[in-house]
């Protein structure tokens, strides 16, 4: 079975400071990987996903995730924070052998961005 | 730009009542699911509908639950008896179809359940 560890309930930076959001997934095979953003009282919304390919993927807002298979990992980073990235921000996998493509979620982190 | 819409956005009920949480996905899609959040955990994943029928569903999804497309537009999650446990916010998702890596899953808003 899959499962998806995010790091930090809440990240808190100041605006213009870099963000990084860790997840770390375990899983047999390297599955499919996702990073969702979601803003009060809105869904889900993609940021940015790795399938196959460049391992460095860009996303919306200026975000960008590495898959890094040694590690296990597809950490979320942003160079400058803005105050409107202030969300939360899930991490989520997919089984690639997986017909109907269900996500597993990670339990999200909440990012803080001050002034 | 299409989306998800759910309805209504905060239910609030009596433990044993039926609920039924509404979706309309996005037109052309073709792959439905229903996740549900509980205050402070992860989002996690009901069941999955296609064809008319769940493809997919997980453990939590009991013989409580039960989903449906009645007219080809919405989507529903009927809960028949709620507990205490059921309170969460539940989202409802579709995709259009074919393999995961073209296709994203679209998320409503989310409807959040307060069982009494």
């Amino acid at each position: 079975a899959q499962s998806v560890t995010q790091l930090g309930s809440h990240v808190s930076v100041s605006e213009g400071a870099l963000v990084l959001l860790r997840c770390n997934y375990s899983s047999s095979v390297p599955p499919y990987l996702f990073w969702y953003v979601q803003y009060p009282n809105q869904g889900l919304q993609l940021l940015l996903k790795y399938t196959t390919g460049a391992t460095l993927v860009k996303g919306i807002n200026g975000f960008e995730a590495e898959f890094k298979k040694s590690e296990t990992s597809f950490h979320l980073t942003k160079p400058s924070a803005h105050m409107s990235d202030a969300a939360e921000y899930f991490c989520a996998v997919s089984d690639r052998n997986s017909g109907y493509s269900t996500l597993t979620f990670g339990k999200g982190t909440m990012l803080l961005v001050s002034p | 730009e299409p989306e998800v819409t759910q309805t209504p956005s905060h239910q609030v009920t009596q433990m044993g009542q039926e609920v039924i949480l509404r979706c309309v996905p996005i037109s052309n899609h073709l792959y439905f699911y229903w996740y549900r959040q509980i205050l402070g955990q992860k989002v996690e994943f009901l069941v999955s509908f296609y064809n008319n029928e769940i493809s997919e569903k997980s453990e939590i999804f009991d013989d409580q639950f039960s989903v449906e497309r009645p007219d080809g537009s919405n989507f529903t999650l009927k809960i028949r008896s709620t507990k205490l446990e059921d309170s969460a916010m539940y989202f409802c998702a579709s995709r259009a179809g074919g393999d995961l890596s073209y296709n994203e899953q679209f998320f409503g808003p989310g409807t959040r359940l307060t069982v009494l």
